[in-house]
């Protein structure tokens, strides 16, 4: 099965708050990562989070980290239309493994 | 500056042509690492390069070859490829290959194979 797992779609409406989710299976993973991927684009490091913290906050970014449950949320407050995207989580036990990647719709 | 540059952004080639893919940083990166991303799918490990010594091949066909001239820059030698091949290839950088290391990732490659 996947290291990483990922819903594959989300859709919001603007202005609403997005949360996308992550679930992960090896506890040994140090850091946790999110990236955005716009249509044609390569990976854009969007935030991580080190393993011995809960909650990192960045402007309209919350990442939540349940370590106990190997669970990882990113929020994204006031979700605009440039928001829409495919968001890939990832951890970095080993070799970066990456989730399949949750797709964003922000409707207007 | 954490850029990743790429070229080039899109590359067309027949099954019988020879092209190179490079990547290059310069923020004194010692380890680099090539993907291959397909459509709707996440980005597949390739290579792993650090301090310009392939560290890590993921079984790659030896129709992708890579080369790490220098510290910097990191090409990718393609040969006979098949039409499968075509994908999305994205090279990224870390400051070292531990696992605390962040990535950061170029643009990418478009590459159809025809």
């Amino acid at each position: 099965g996947e290291d990483v797992e990922q819903s594959l779609f989300l859709s919001v409406r603007e202005g609403d708050s997005s949360v996308i989710n992550c679930t992960y299976t090896d506890s040994s993973s140090t850091y946790l990562y999110w990236y955005k991927q716009e249509p044609g684009a390569g990976l854009q490091l969007l935030t991580y989070i080190f393993s011995n913290m809960d909650m990192k906050q960045d402007q309209r970014l919350t990442v939540l980290l349940n370590k106990k449950d190997k669970h990882l949320s990113l929020r994204i407050a006031d979700t605009q239309t440039g928001d829409s995207a495919i968001y890939f989580c990832a951890e970095s036990a080993n070799d970066m493994r990456f989730g399949a990647g949750t797709r964003l719709t922000v409707k207007p | 500056d954490t850029e990743v540059t790429q070229t080039p952004k899109h590359l067309v080639m027949g099954m019988t042509n020879k092209k190179s893919l490079k990547c290059e940083q310069h923020m004194g990166h010692r380890a680099m690492y090539w993907y291959k991303q397909k459509a709707k799918k996440p980005p597949e490990l390739m290579f792993v390069y650090s301090y310009e010594k392939l560290s890590i091949n993921e079984s790659v066909p030896s129709r992708f070859s890579p080369e790490c001239p220098n510290s910097s820059l990191l090409n990718l030698h393609l040969h006979a490829l098949q039409p499968e091949d075509s994908a999305l290839y994205l090279c990224a950088s870390s400051q070292g290959l531990a696992d605390q290391e962040t990535q950061y990732f170029g643009p990418g490659t478009r590459l159809l194979v025809l």
